[in-house]
């Protein structure tokens, strides 16, 4: 199957500062990735759903200055959380499709964000 | 708006027993429906999918699901679990568009396998 890798597995950072979380497809061309966000034992809450060379489209109630996320190449999208607090520690998780009706997601390993 | 219930947030199995868990969506027309396995601190792996044709689908690690149109179902089942297959379990349904849209997944089941 299609490769998703993500980077940063896990980072800690100082309440204030920026982190940025990388996802990259490696083994082929992803059309769209979508960004999610899972607090301790629960599902995966959609963030944004980004498309190559647009402005992500972010869900409702995720504040789009504070999740800033790129998506410059067809193999890379970043999202950065901006001014990080305590609050934003979660676990990131991205997925790309290839495109195409119903095709099925692939998800890089995820991040594990805490903030101190 | 689709919608994916899974009904158990925990079973508990004894090695060696068999498994079913139970997944319902809602939409409007034939989906595409999904199941993912998480391992803790780790992203999803997909165990299977229907898209169309044979209503009963096999995936890896044993796994199979069958669609059920008339209950709105796809529930997934392994005849004889295993230890390492304790994980949170997902069920995910996905729609006839582009392909540009996000996965609905649901609220996931955990699995503790008992020795």
């Amino acid at each position: 199957g299609a490769v998703v890798s993500q980077h940063p597995s896990w980072v800690i950072c100082k309440s204030g500062t920026s982190v940025k979380i990388e996802c990259r497809s490696l083994d082929f061309q992803a059309t769209t990735m979508f960004w999610y966000r899972q607090f301790p034992k629960q599902s995966l809450m959609l963030m944004a759903t980004s498309n190559e060379g647009s402005k992500a489209t972010y869900e409702q109630g995720v504040e789009k200055d504070k999740f800033l996320i790129n998506h410059a190449s067809l193999t890379l999208s970043t999202l950065t959380v901006t001014s990080a607090h305590p609050e934003d520690s979660s676990f990131y998780i991205c997925s790309a499709k290839l495109g195409g009706p119903g095709t099925e997601a692939f998800f890089g390993q995820g991040t594990r964000l805490t903030v101190v | 708006a689709q919608s994916v219930t899974q009904p158990d947030i925990h079973i508990t199995v004894s090695e060696g027993a068999s498994l079913e868990l139970r997944c319902n969506y809602s939409y409007g027309a034939t989906p595409y429906l999904f199941w993912y396995v998480q391992s803790p601190g780790q992203g999803l792996q997909l165990l299977l999918k229907y898209f169309s044709g044979d209503t009963l689908v096999q995936g890896i690690k044993g796994f199979e699901a069958e669609f059920k149109r008339s209950q709105s179902s796809f529930n997934l089942r392994k005849p004889s679990v295993h230890w390492s297959d304790a994980a949170e379990y997902f069920c995910a349904v996905g729609d006839m568009d582009t392909g540009r849209r996000a996965l609905t997944f649901g609220s996931g089941t955990r699995l503790q396998v008992q020795p």
